[in-house]
C-alpha cells in the first residue's frame, strides 16, 4: 500500500509570490490534514478536510487555504508569502472517522524556502 | 491556549538501557494521546497511541503511560537500540476529526 505522498518535496520561492503544495493520500482514507513545522514553533496544525470539507482548522491567517477533491487528494495554498512562512509542511491522511481517535499516516513533507 | 510539552530536551541513553520520555498536557478535555517518532528528513512516524480511558498501553518494546490527574503522558523504550535515536513528539486530540495538538519534541540520541 503506498504511503502518503507530498510533491513537490523542495521549493524555493521569493517574498510576496504564492505557493501550491499537493498531497495524495493513503488509498482509501478520506481525511487530510496538514502541518507547518519549524525549529521555532514546531508542529502546527493547519487544517483538516473530510469529504471535500474543511473540519477543522487551525490558527493561521487566511493566506493560508486549503481544498480536498473527490479522490481525497489534497492541495494547500498559502499566498503573498513571507519569510516566515518557511517550514516543513507536513499531510497526514486518516480513514477519518469522526471520534477523533484516528491514527494519522504522515507524508516526508515539502520543504519551503522563502528568500 | 492548549498547550504540549513545549520544550525539546535532548535524552542521551546508552544502547540496550531504558529510555522513558515524559510530556506535559494542559488541556483536560483531551481524550486521545498519541507518540511520534520522526527521523531526519522524513515525517512523524506513528508509535503507539492511549485512549483517555486507559492508563497504560503497551507495544513492541514501547510503553505508554497516561496520568490524568497530572495531565501527564510518558513513553518507555526498552532495550533502546541506535535505530530509536530520533526525535519524539506528543500529541493530543481533543476535538471531533483530527487536530493533533503537538509537543516541542524530545531528541533521543543512543551511544553505543
Amino acid at each position: 500500500k503506498a504511503g502518503v505522498t507530498q510533491t513537490p518535496r523542495y521549493l524555493i520561492k521569493t517574498r510576496g509570490q504564492q505557493v501550491t503544495l499537493s498531497c495524495s493520500p493513503i488509498s482509501g482514507h478520506r481525511s487530510v490534514s496538514w502541518y507547518q513545522q519549524t525549529p521555532g514553533q514546531g508542529l502546527q496544525f493547519l487544517f483538516e478536510y473530510f469529504s471535500e470539507t474543511q473540519r477543522n482548522k487551525g490558527n493561521f491567517p487566511g493566506r493560508f487555504s486549503g481544498r480536498q477533491f473527490s479522490n481525497s487528494r489534497s492541495e494547500m495554498n498559502v499566498s503573498t508569502l513571507e519569510l516566515g512562512d518557511s517550514a516543513l509542511y507536513l499531510c497526514a491522511s486518516s480513514d477519518g472517522g469522526g471520534s477523533g481517535a484516528n491514527v494519522l499516516t504522515f507524508g516526508a513533507g515539502s520543504r519551503l524556502t522563502v528568500l | 491556549g492548549e498547550s504540549v510539552g513545549l520544550h525539546l530536551p535532548t535524552l542521551s541513553v546508552q544502547e540496550g538501557d531504558n529510555s522513558i520520555i515524559n510530556c506535559a498536557y494542559s488541556n483536560s478535555a483531551s481524550d486521545y494521546f498519541i507518540w511520534y517518532k520522526q527521523e531526519s528528513g522524513k515525517g512523524p512516524q506513528f508509535i503507539i497511541d492511549i485512549r483517555s480511558n486507559m492508563d497504560k498501553r503497551q507495544g513492541q518494546r514501547v510503553t505508554v503511560l497516561l496520568n490524568k490527574t497530572v495531565k501527564h503522558l510518558s513513553l518507555q523504550i526498552a532495550a533502546t537500540q541506535p535505530g530509536d535515536s530520533a526525535v519524539y513528539f506528543c500529541a493530543e486530540n481533543g476535538a471531533a476529526g483530527n487536530k493533533l495538538t503537538f509537543g516541542g519534541g524530545t531528541r533521543v540520541l543512543v551511544k553505543p
